[in-house]
């Protein structure tokens, strides 16, 4: 049930662009991205809800694509403060109102 | 606004000793969530409440870990008794609503260590 992330981990040079994707093996109804960085809380970023939905905040952009059950986060010329692991949250249809399952991060060092 | 706060943020204890970690959600949230986080499991959920009321324990590991939120400002994770493999990081989020779609906020996190 949890979600799968990939890759599990990436290594950019400041400008470069980088995906992480997020894969369900059950129907989702929204899913919700995080960013955490070394020794501190999750924080969020952004959440999608509808099949085909995009969204960005700064220079970070997501989709969701519903029929396939996954989502992709785009960095686009990265900078050294994107650096940290990414985590997608998925909240399914069968499952608890409101409730995140999480994958287990996408390690993301953003190096000069 | 004040966030998510969480005391203590480290705690060392040895092994069979009882631990109490505290959460206070943001002002006017309804739903307060306990995780914890391990390299090899990552962010697992372990409780949530709504409006105070458990709605779903299913998480909690075994009998030694008890939740409890006696009002809408504050809530605890007790572990008794500790042991070594109980060593993660615990996090206590909250969000606005207990519908769907919502935001998760997350406390800054307790450390724990069991030796």
């Amino acid at each position: 049930q949890q979600p799968v992330q990939s890759p599990q981990a990436v290594i950019l040079r400041e400008g470069e662009d980088a995906v992480i994707n997020c894969s369900s093996s059950k129907a989702l109804y929204s899913v919700h991205w995080y960013r955490q960085k070394h020794g501190e809380a999750p924080v969020f970023l952004m959440i999608l809800l509808k099949g085909g939905e995009q969204k960005g905040h700064e220079k970070i952009s997501a989709s969701f694509n519903e029929k396939k059950q996954q989502s992709s986060l785009y960095l686009t010329a990265s900078q050294l403060s994107y650096s940290g692991t990414y985590f997608c949250g998925t909240e399914t249809y069968g499952g608890s109102q409101g409730n995140l399952i999480f994958g287990k991060g996408t390690k993301l060092s953003v190096k000069p | 606004d004040a966030g998510v706060i969480q005391s203590p943020r480290h705690e060392v204890t040895e092994m069979g000793q009882e631990v109490t970690l505290r959460c206070k959600p943001i002002s006017g949230h309804n739903s307060l969530f306990w995780y914890r986080q391990t390299m090899m499991r990552g962010l697992e959920l372990l409780i949530y409440f709504n409006n105070n009321v458990p709605i779903d324990d299913s998480g909690m590991p075994e009998d030694r870990f008890s939740a409890k939120m006696p009002n809408a400002s504050f809530s605890t994770l007790k572990i008794q008794p500790s042991e070594p493999r109980d060593s993660a990081v615990y996090f206590c989020a909250s969000r606005p609503g207990t519908g769907r779609s919502q935001t998760q906020y997350f406390g800054p996190g307790t450390r724990l260590l069991v030796l």
